[in-house]
């Protein structure tokens, strides 16, 4: 896989219901970040976990963190249609200060 | 909130053309980046700028690029020559990085065109 994969690509839910998008990487990281992209708008930053930090909240977002397995969650509690848009993790690499690497995205679609 | 801006929203311009991109960080960060976003795709980091020089670029941030911090408060990417290939939204983000705060905060994109 490649630094920062989300999976899935898509995913359709029902308003209500809780969305669970997941991101692998490969190599070792100071943080992982959550962007939030409405369609060809900007990337609005949701939350960032530590390498050593194992859970976070905000609000209805919650992240989890896994070094053992390259792997992050971000879980989208009782959705709402406003929360439809892209969802991207990115990776800022261990002993590395600048760049953040971002994956694909998952396309987040609430169904009314 | 403070938060990044980017003007113009919007830039067509003819192939070969020279285009600026202006952004304004937010005002008491120090480290500043330009990422890009070709339609459909990922977002790609292409340059990262401190104490105005740059830290590090990819390579796609070629000869054809330069950023530059012209006063206390704006933040330029230059592509002198532009190509079709250059069509793409353009992130400005900016970072404290002080210890517990390093998260990148993105401007909203300027939509470019090139024809």
């Amino acid at each position: 896989s490649q630094q920062g994969e989300e999976d899935p690509q898509a995913l359709s839910i029902q308003e209500g219901e809780n969305a669970t998008m997941n991101c692998s990487y490969k190599t070792s990281i100071n943080n992982l970040q959550w962007y939030r992209q409405n369609s060809g708008r900007g990337l609005v930053h949701l939350i960032l976990i530590r390498s050593n930090e194992r859970e976070k909240h905000s609000g209805r977002l919650r992240v989890t963190l896994d070094t053992s397995k390259k792997s992050s969650s971000l879980l989208i509690t009782a959705s709402r249609a406003a929360d439809t848009a892209s969802y991207f993790c990115a990776t800022k690499l261990k002993n590395r200060d600048d760049k953040i690497i971002f994956g694909k995205g998952t396309r987040l679609h609430i169904l009314p | 909130e403070p938060e990044v801006t980017q003007t113009p929203s919007h830039q067509v311009t003819q192939m070969g053309q020279e285009v600026i991109l202006r952004c304004v960080p937010i005002s008491n960060h120090l480290y500043f980046y330009w990422y890009r976003q070709i339609l459909g795709q990922k977002v790609e980091f292409l340059v990262s700028f401190y104490n105005n020089e740059i830290s590090e670029k990819s390579e796609i941030f070629d000869d054809q690029f330069s950023v530059e911090r012209p006063d206390g408060s704006n933040f330029t990417l230059k592509i002198r020559s532009t190509k079709l290939e250059d069509s793409a939204m353009y992130f400005c983000a900016s970072s404290s990085r002080v210890a517990g705060q390093e998260t990148q905060y993105f401007g909203p994109g300027t939509r470019l065109l090139v024809l």
